[in-house]
Order: C-alpha cells, then structure tokens, then sequence
C-alpha cells in the first residue's frame, strides 16, 4: 500500500495569515501530485496540481514539491475564513499511472 | 454538463439489498474512476475505465461489488447484499486521459 501521510489538525491560523499544509508519501516512482480542498459534507475540489520539483503558484496557493525527500506542500497566503476546510493531498500511483492514493487530509480553520 | 454528476445523493439501504449508483462524467473524459470514502478517510480507489473497458478493478473489497460503462459514457456501480461495512461515500472521478481527476458530488450509502 503506497502511503500518504499529513496532519489530521486541526490548523488553525488567524484570518491573513500564511497556513503551510505538508504531506509525505512513500510512492518514490510517482510524477504527479494533487491538493484537493474538501468542505464538510462536499466533494474534494482540485485546486493544485505539481509535477516537477520546486514550487507552483495559483493566485493565493503555492505548491511545493520536493521529490528527493518525497514531500509536497501547499501554502495558502492571505487566509480567508472560507478556506476553512479539509484539504487532501493526492499522489499518482506509479504502478498504475491513474489510481490517486490520498491522505487523510489536513483540516484548517481560518478564525476571523 | 459542466461537471460529474452522481445519483441518487443519499440512499439508505437496509442489509442484504442490492444497491446501484450511477455516475455521468464531464463529456468527453475518457476516463472514470470510483473511490470509496470513509468518514474522516481520504478517498479510495475501487475501479477504473477507459472508455468502456474496466482496465482495474483491484480496488473493489469483495465480489458483491461490480461496476460497468457499457457505451463509454455513463457508469453503474452495483453493490450486491449490502453489508453495514458499505456505508460510506461513493465517489465518481473522470479525467482527460493523464491528467487530474475531477470529482462529483458523491452518493452517501448508509446501510441498516
């Protein structure tokens, strides 16, 4: 069973501040990696993909990917209350190349 | 649509039914994908099609479980003799062939 490993939280973080969400996976052959947010009750929502080492920037979210050391980031600048969700990180499973393995997510809550 | 959708939402179930949840992904996406969530568990995956060939199916728990996509399109997962063990959130994935998955809603299955 490939593993992925995050915090369950929860994180909280004051409304305009930095949240930093990590996830290590032990999938070592695996090019693709996933943040999905999910709300409580919701389904996940896609909101990074990253494929190469470094970092990836969308708006208020940044990937991170660091494949030498098997770890994936994502931070999220100028926390809203509305961010306030589980998010998800996803690796590909290399054997198949489709199958996403998933953590069991990081919840955050962004207190006003 | 614009989207993956799912039906029914919600179904509850009392042991020993059979169970069928339908799935209708973004036009066009060759692929479709169904995962399992468990409360507080990130997604697993169950099975995968290409078109209407189910490549992979190395993910369903028992033989009570069979999924189909006769035409390519719309896809059927059927639970047989539901057990209390299935009560859990379905959810159907589709993709362009090697890149992200995007989700629907989910089928919440409770089972009596």
């Amino acid at each position: 069973q490939k593993e992925v490993e995050q915090n369950s939280g929860p994180l909280s973080v004051p409304e305009g501040a930095i949240a930093s969400l990590n996830c290590t996976y032990s999938d070592r052959g695996s090019q693709s990696f996933f943040w999905y947010r999910q709300y409580s009750g919701k389904s996940p929502e896609l909101i990074m993909s990253i494929y190469s080492n470094g970092d990836k920037e969308d708006g208020r979210f940044t990937a991170q990917l660091n494949k030498a050391s098997q770890y994936v980031s994502l931070l999220i600048r100028d926390s809203q209350p509305s961010d306030s969700a589980t998010y998800l990180c996803a690796v590909k499973d290399s054997n198949s190349g489709y199958a996403l393995n998933f953590g069991k997510g990081t919840s955050l809550l962004v207190t006003p | 649509g614009a989207g993956v959708s799912q039906s029914p939402r919600y179904k509850v179930a009392k042991r020993g039914q059979d169970v069928a949840l339908r799935c209708d992904p973004i036009s066009g996406h060759v692929s479709l994908f169904w995962y399992q969530q468990a409360l507080g568990q990130g997604p697993e995956f169950l099975t995968y099609f290409q078109n209407e060939a189910q490549l992979d199916k190395s993910g369903l728990p028992s033989d009570r479980f069979f999924a189909e996509r006769p035409e390519g399109s719309v896809s059927t997962l059927k639970i047989q003799r539901t057990q209390q063990e299935d009560s859990a959130v379905y959810l159907c994935a589709s993709s362009l062939e090697g890149v992200a998955q995007f989700f629907g809603p989910g089928t919440r299955l409770t089972v009596l």
